[in-house]
């Protein structure tokens, strides 16, 4: 079975200033999408940013980048330039290529944004 | 026009009541999917259904039975509600395969669900 980790519960950064979240995954299968969604107050699931195992070339998204590793399954976040309106909860989450497949998620990790 | 909407977004009951949740999607995806987030907001998967069929079931109690009436729609009634039955649940739909448009899921706006 996949799993997701994300082992940091929480974390903070000053605005204007660079943040990494972390998560590491496991799984068997060699095809697959790892995403990062955030989940603001609104409680609205929003996807930041895809990235499609097969491809070396980390994906990127205005100030949204990863970091993929996949030999070691690590798939971290990094938000550049931190905004107040980044506060939010985000979860990492894999899903395997193929038909009928599901997104499993992380625990997540709470991010504030200080002033 | 709302991707994927569930209705209603807050619902308060009394335990032992019966109560649905409805969902529909216009992003012409064929597979459509429940998820329920915790207290400490852990997202896990009850169902997911393709083209009306029931494709994922996760170990979720009986008294939770999903309805598909078309690809368009995924239901969600519960039976004899438990204070344990208090979360959010989000319906999420997508294409079937994970390969086509990257796989990702797009969400509604969640309901939240407070058993009394």
């Amino acid at each position: 079975a996949q799993t997701v980790t994300q082992s940091q519960p929480e974390m903070s950064v000053q605005e204007a200033e660079t943040v990494t979240l972390s998560c590491t995954y496991d799984t068997s299968e060699s095809d697959y999408y790892l995403f990062w969604y955030k989940q603001p107050p609104s409680r609205q699931m929003i996807l930041v940013i895809r990235q499609e195992a097969y491809k070396q070339q980390n994906a990127t998204e205005n100030r949204f980048s990863v970091n993929f590793q996949k030999a070691a399954k690590s798939f971290s976040l990094k938000i550049s330039d931190s905004q107040l309106g980044d506060a939010a909860m985000y979860f990492c989450a894999y899903r395997r290529t193929g038909a009928n497949s599901k997104l499993t998620f992380g625990k997540g990790i709470t991010l504030s944004v200080r002033p | 026009d709302t991707a994927v909407s569930q209705t209603p977004k807050y619902l308060v009951t009394q335990m032992g009541n019966d109560k649905s949740i409805k969902c529909e999607q216009n992003l012409g995806h064929d597979t459509m999917y429940w998820y329920k987030q915790d207290s400490k907001k852990f997202l896990k998967i009850m169902f997911s259904y393709n083209n009306k069929e029931l494709i994922i079931n996760e170990t979720v109690p009986n008294r939770f039975s999903p309805k598909s009436p078309d690809k368009a729609h995924l239901n969600l009634h519960i039976n004899s509600l438990e204070l344990g039955d208090s979360a959010v649940y989000f319906c999420a739909s997508s294409h079937r395969l994970a390969g086509a448009f990257f796989g990702e899921l797009f969400f509604g706006e969640g309901s939240r669900l407070t058993v009394l």
